[in-house]
């Protein structure tokens, strides 16, 4: 396995279009985190699921944002109705369900909305 | 709600030298996991190193060990014989239940390290 892979990796979108990334985790992995990462500031967590389930969901994702993880393996995280403010670097971690593990992080997908 | 400080925007290093990165935690619970990861200007977050709260000896991973004071709330990671390659943001983080919760993080060190 190739690690968590995410894609596209860079998004250039107008403002009010939405969007759509992918998440592929590491195979054996149940847990998969979604993250948002601004200039200067550490990962803001944003929703997580368990296999299909999602678990919880920050209030920062607010109506616009939908994630899904359908059959529990990769994931999408639309955007609807694109703001200057979401442009950011979105991050997708996933882990096993056992404690004292780490998440493994994928590359992120930077997206810039003009 | 959990928080995380790390009060070092930038350091400054000379290559072969050990460097101090500081964090401080703030947590209720008593179940929880303390984290480190390096992020290069590529993006990926690396997980380096992992400490438990009921652990009672610090973490070691190669030249990356863990300072865990739990009465003091801080975590604070030691590179020896830093590397040119460590040059990177840097970020300590924390989960409940013993890392199997969402990750919380700090706002992170900008590490160079000089030649």
């Amino acid at each position: 396995d190739t690690g968590v892979s995410q894609d596209p990796r860079h998004k250039i979108t107008k403002r009010g279009q939405n969007v759509t990334f992918r998440c592929d985790p590491i195979s054996e992995h149940n847990r998969l985190y979604w993250y948002r990462q601004t200039l200067g500031q550490g990962p803001e967590f944003l929703t997580y699921f368990q296999n299909e389930a999602q678990l919880e969901k920050s209030r920062l994702l607010s109506d616009r944002f939908s994630a899904e993880r359908p059959k529990g393996s990769f994931s999408t995280l639309e955007i609807q109705r694109t703001e200057q403010g979401d442009s950011a670097m979105y991050l997708c971690a996933s882990k096993e369900t056992v404690e004292n593990t780490e998440a493994f992080f994928g590359q992120g997908t930077r997206l810039t909305v003009v | 709600a959990q928080k995380i400080t790390q009060t070092q925007p930038g350091m400054f290093v000379q290559e072969k030298e050990a460097v101090t990165l500081d964090c401080t935690y703030d947590t209720s619970d008593q179940s929880y996991g303390l984290f480190w990861y390096k992020q290069p200007s590529s993006g990926e977050m690396i997980f380096l190193i992992y400490q438990g709260s009921y652990d009672e000896q610090n973490a070691t991973e190669g030249r990356y060990s863990l300072n865990f004071q739990k009465a003091r709330k801080s975590a604070n990671l030691v590179i020896s014989a830093s590397q040119l390659g460590d040059s990177a943001m840097y970020f300590c983080a924390m989960s409940l239940n013993f890392g199997n919760e969402k990750l919380t993080f700090g706002t992170g060190t900008r590490l160079t390290i000089i030649p």
